[in-house]
């Protein structure tokens, strides 16, 4: 499949542990914030989503953790299977654009 | 209900050639945003397009250009090809401009 990114920051975990992925964003006033995981070979998948009026938001497994004050926000994953293996992406507003993050690459091992 | 389509999935262009790439959009969805995707790089908006109007757009050299055909469908033009071009394009839908969905992209490689 193709390569998303060749310098991507890598997570390793064991299946069956917990996954957290950090993201910090820049723009203070972005109102509206997205997750999406990418697989080899696909566009970005929406994940999770939550506005700034929130500070948590859980989907079925994930969860999103968002902290205005340091401008960081966070994507756990429970109970990681081999299919949650791909490149994570956060996604801010800025107007009517979204801007992504770098990525993260998310490994399980079996 | 059908997700984003995008056509064609893979392309190779020479240096100097155009391009000419299409998205359909999730029936109902009147928002169509296109990215780059480079492993240098990562995902960068393109533009933006809401009911045949470019909304929005991005740092992008004028080679790269865009319209919106009245039943949401679009296309992106890259004119005067670059090696740096190639990349993996993506299209989104949305019924706002918020959640957006992704096609699968077009790998264009430029030679």
């Amino acid at each position: 499949g193709e390569s998303v990114g060749l310098h991507l920051p890598t997570l390793s975990v064991q299946e069956g542990d917990n996954s957290i992925i950090n993201c910090a964003y820049s723009n203070s006033a972005s109102d509206y914030f997205i997750w999406y995981k990418q697989e080899s070979g696909k566009g970005p998948q929406f994940i999770i989503d939550i506005r700034s009026n929130m500070d948590k938001r859980q989907g079925q497994r994930v969860t999103v953790l968002l902290n205005k004050t340091v401008k960081h926000l966070s994507l756990q994953i429970a109970a990681t299977q081999p299919g949650d293996s791909a490149v994570y992406f956060c996604a801010e507003t800025e107007g009517d654009k979204l801007i992504f993050g770098s990525g993260t690459r998310l490994l399980v091992r079996p | 209900k059908a997700g984003v389509t995008q056509t064609p999935r893979y392309l190779i262009k020479t240096r100097g050639q155009q391009v000419t790439l299409s998205c359909s959009p999730i029936s109902g969805h009147r928002s169509v945003s296109w990215y780059q995707q480079t492993p240098g790089q990562g995902l960068q908006f393109l533009f933006e397009y809401f009911s045949e109007t470019q909304r929005n757009k991005g740092n992008f050299p004028g080679r790269f250009s865009g319209r919106q055909f009245s039943n949401s469908r679009s296309e992106m033009n890259v004119s005067t090809l670059e090696l740096g071009d190639s990349a993996l394009y993506l299209c989104a839908s949305s019924v706002a401009a918020n959640e957006q969905y992704f096609g699968p992209g077009t790998r264009l490689t430029v030679t």
